[in-house]
């Protein structure tokens, strides 16, 4: 089967443009998360969707942010008025919620889109 | 907030040396689990470990969980080029949601043939 897609793999945009980032869950999976990794870095939270329940929105950076999905399947990342700093990589994960405790809910990665503002 | 973090940063061995690294948690965690993500690729899952003091094998990685489930440690064995790659732990938020994950900021493992 298919694994989490994204798209496009890489974008180059001019500063003060905006962009949007595409992901494409596993199928079945309801929860779905984003991620910035700025080059050598470690993962930074963005946003999170779990089902039908209001999205987790704790890690977005700036109100320039923001990120929808659309039937509790595909979601996309809008970035506004883009910055220099906003140039990394943007990580999406899907994964399947078994249960609360027993929770071998790995996460499963696309393969990221790179974004470069210049 | 909920903290994890990894140490070392960074690591470089020769092929055959063995390499340890360190996850710690500033709360007790219900489970952890890791990643590795090679270079140009993206994280992929290794483990998770739920039990205090649990200790877990995949060949020659070994995979442990404190007995206060604050801490966790990835050892691999005898190590090998393809284990090229850094080695992420990541724990469930302490804020409320089991299914958002913290992640450490990942130790770099570089091996010289």
């Amino acid at each position: 089967g298919a694994g989490v897609s994204q798209s496009p793999s890489n974008k180059v945009t001019e500063k003060g443009k905006d962009v949007e980032l595409r992901c494409d869950p596993i199928s079945g999976h309801t929860a779905l998360y984003w991620y910035r990794q700025s080059l050598g870095q470690g993962l930074e939270f963005l946003i999170y969707f779990q089902g039908n329940s209001a999205p987790d929105k704790s890690g977005l950076p700036s109100d320039r942010f923001s990120a929808e999905r659309t039937g509790g399947s595909v979601s996309t990342l809008t970035i506004q008025r883009t910055q220099q700093e906003d140039s990394a990589v943007y990580l999406c994960a899907s994964s399947l919620i078994r249960s609360t405790y027993l929770s071998y809910n790995e996460q499963f990665f696309g393969p990221g889109t790179r974004l470069t503002v210049l | 907030g909920q903290q994890v973090m990894q140490i070392p940063q960074y690591q470089h061995v020769q092929e055959g040396e063995d390499f340890t690294t360190y996850c710690n948690s500033s709360t007790t965690l219900s489970n952890i689990q890791w990643y590795k993500q090679r270079p140009g690729g993206h994280p992929v899952f290794l483990i998770q470990l739920v039990k205090s003091g649990e200790v877990k094998k995949q060949k020659r990685l070994t995979f442990q969980f404190g007995e206060a489930k604050k801490n966790s440690s990835l050892h691999i064995t005898a190590t090998q080029t393809t284990d090229v790659g850094t080695y992420f732990c990541a724990g469930p938020d302490s804020g409320g949601s089991n299914y958002k994950l913290t992640f450490g900021k990942g130790t770099l493992l570089t091996v010289n043939p």
